[in-house]
């Protein structure tokens, strides 16, 4: 199975920050990735797939890059709203697999 | 408009039966591939089934054997059978549709004595 790893766990930032949240895949994903927004309580929601393509209706402030193995997800401009836990998963090959998460939160 | 409404949660015992369904409304599940997640209590998300457009269908390795995934394309519902349920399935249990952002609202399953 393809191991997903999240860094930082626990991320602290100001509101108007922009902050970046890696996720590296143990072996080659291509582009195969996608990032979710979890607020508690709430179902998670999609925010970009194919590692950089934003989703619908989601806030530019919110970027994906990456290939392989090393992807990114910048959130600028912060604001309350964005204070959440923030998942990666990987739909290259089976089983998908999601990272442990990042959560965000507000120093 | 696109709604996903998951129902079929509940209190079970360890070595019991449940049925998940995910009513669909807005789309064709047929058309698309839909998906189980979970969560446990406190946990990140896990993925659990996938069934394709074609019926393929694919599992966790941690549910492979004891759960199944199935839609039945007059109700526009999918399924997930589970059966042999242990306490590490307790969790919220999501359905979505392909790599969309629809999601359900989730269903909580509670596997205890």
């Amino acid at each position: 199975d393809i191991q997903m790893t999240q860094s930082p766990s626990l991320l602290s930032a100001s509101v108007g920050d922009r902050v970046t949240m890696t996720c590296r895949a143990s072996q080659g994903v291509s582009n195969s990735l996608a990032w979710f927004q979890q607020k508690p309580g709430k179902a998670p929601k999609s925010l970009i797939y194919a590692a950089s393509t934003l989703q619908s209706g989601v806030p530019s402030k919110f970027s994906g890059s990456g290939s392989g193995t090393d992807f990114t997800l910048t959130i600028s401009s912060l604001q309350p709203e964005d204070f959440a836990t923030y998942y990666c998963q990987q739909y290259n090959s089976f089983p998908f697999t999601f990272g442990q998460g990042t959560k965000l939160d507000i120093k | 408009e696109v709604q996903l409404v998951e129902s079929g949660g509940g209190l079970i015992q360890p070595g019991g039966s449940l049925r998940l369904s995910c009513a669909a409304s807005g789309f064709t599940i047929s058309a698309n591939y839909m998906t189980w997640v979970r969560q446990a209590p406190g946990k990140g998300l896990q993925w659990v089934s996938l069934i394709y457009s074609d019926g393929t269908t694919y599992y966790a390795d941690s549910v492979k054997g004891r759960f199944t995934i199935s839609r039945d394309n007059s109700k526009n519902t999918l399924y997930l059978q589970m059966n042999s349920l242990r306490a590490e399935d307790t969790a919220v249990y999501y359905c979505a549709r392909g790599l969309t952002p629809n999601w359900g609202q989730g269903a909580l399953v509670t596997v205890s004595s």
